[in-house]
């Protein structure tokens, strides 16, 4: 079946910080990917769609110049936080679909446990 | 707007069977999938509907009815490591899915 991985897996850095997330489809090519956020007890929240060759498209209220998306390749979705803070502190998960049909689900990363001191 | 409902936790006990439901109000539909969540764990893919009734895999099954905009995940045979959030997402129109918050499901032995 379809294989998202991304890395690294838990992240503990200083306040001020940036950090750099990677998200890859390892069997196969994904035009679209997905990055979201989850705080502890919470639902998923959708921050912005990766889109290859193109700027990525941001939900309401998630800050352009602070999560910066790069989806360099067909396989290959970057999220950097830039100069993190502790309220920053989340979980982190990337998911890719494998074309845009009916009945394509999304496959997710293990996500990234990112904590700010 | 775009949204859909699923009761915040319920409680079963091991070896029974437990019913969570979902309803959506979405501008469009194609499809509907139910996500398994393990605390601290990413979501992993439980199942699709997009046609109305009941599919079946193994110890879980998903029904949907486009009509009423509803669809129940049903869990046989529940066992502790079923213990989990469940999520219900809604494709719309444009491919965009909808996330419902999740059910939080309790196994009591």
């Amino acid at each position: 079946g379809a294989v998202v991985s991304q890395h690294p897996s838990r992240v503990i850095c200083k306040s001020g910080t940036s950090v750099k997330i990677e998200c890859r489809s390892l069997d196969f090519q994904a035009t679209t990917m997905f990055w979201y956020r989850q705080f502890p007890k919470q639902s998923l929240m959708l921050m912005a769609t990766s889109n290859e060759g193109s700027k990525a498209t941001y939900e309401q209220g998630v800050e352009k110049d602070k999560f910066l998306i790069n989806h360099a390749s067909l396989t290959l979705s970057t999220l950097t936080v830039t100069s993190a803070h502790p309220e920053d502190s989340s979980f982190y998960i990337c998911s890719a679909r494998p074309g845009q049909g009916d009945g394509q689900p999304q496959h997710f990363g293990d996500g990234t446990r990112l904590s700010i001191l | 707007g775009q949204n859909i409902d699923q009761p915040t936790e319920m409680t079963a006990t091991e070896g029974a069977i437990v019913q969570i439901n979902c309803t959506y109000q979405t501008s469009g539909f194609n499809g509907l999938f139910w996500y398994q969540q393990h605390a601290g764990e990413a979501p992993t893919f439980l199942s699709y509907n997009v046609l109305d009734g009941l599919e079946e895999k193994g110890r879980f099954s998903s029904f949907l009815s486009r009509s009423k905009g509803y669809s129940y995940l049903l869990l046989k045979e529940l066992q502790m490591k079923d213990s989990a959030s469940y999520l219900c997402a809604v494709l719309d129109s444009n491919y965009q899915l909808i996330w419902g918050a999740g059910t939080k499901l309790i196994i009591k032995p």
